[in-house]
């Protein structure tokens, strides 16, 4: 198994849906991240947590939501999907050493 | 703000080529360097990092030295083969960051028999 699982690899939706992307991991790190992904822009954080209590917002938060449901789960939610959060999405966790990075979420809004 | 500018692509090689990719960072104090490849289809991978001025990273024949009188992180490799053609990604982090990590835009690489 990978050390950090995202589901699912894709998914298309309509405008205004709620949907929730998850990423769980078997690395035993404290720290997970959400990053979008857009051509031309590279990585940009959406937010972050340090423990299951901590939740601290990235550089472009809005429009999503976040819950760390375990040490192990972080799972980001888009309330009500627009088309501009068309993009590709990363989870990722990180210790003292570095990060390792889920395969990725495509997720197209329609 | 702390920023990374990398080079845009897409970058077309013929195998065996010289590679360069430049990267050049915006910090304050003592980021540490890195670079991550993103091959089709996958996330991203650590290619190599240094931490301090003048340290050099490598892997897989991947090269970059960390250049503080130039604010640069240049990755190199002295032949590239079909199989490198992939994304490359140039970040930094820093330590009152809490780690985050800072990304460039990403450079595409071709590299054609």
């Amino acid at each position: 198994d990978a050390d950090v699982t995202q589901t699912p690899r894709n998914r298309i939706t309509k405008t205004g849906k709620r949907i929730m992307l998850e990423c769980s991991q078997t690395k035993g790190h404290d720290r997970m991240y959400w990053y979008r992904q857009d051509p031309g822009l590279g990585l940009r954080l959406i937010y972050y947590s340090f423990d299951v209590k901590d939740i601290n917002k990235g550089e472009i938060s809005d429009g999503y939501s976040v819950s760390r449901q375990a040490q192990a789960k972080f799972s980001l939610s888009l309330e009500s999907a627009i088309p501009n959060q068309t993009a590709l999405y990363f989870c990722a966790t990180s210790d003292r050493w570095g990060y390792t990075f889920g395969s990725g979420t495509r997720l197209t809004v329609v | 703000g702390n920023s990374v500018t990398q080079m845009e692509g897409p970058v077309t090689l013929s195998e065996e080529a010289f590679l360069t990719i430049n990267c050049t960072y915006t910090a304050t104090g003592y980021p540490s360097l890195f670079w991550y490849v993103q091959y089709p289809g996958e996330g991203l991978q650590l290619l190599l990092k240094a931490t301090k001025a003048d340290d050099k990273g490598s892997n897989k024949g991947f090269e970059a030295t960390y250049r503080k009188e130039t604010t640069s992180f240049h990755l190199e490799k002295g032949s590239v083969q079909v199989s490198d053609s992939a994304v490359y990604f140039c970040a930094l982090t820093w330590m009152d960051s809490s780690y985050k990590l800072i990304f460039g835009s990403g450079t595409r690489l071709l590299v054609r028999p």
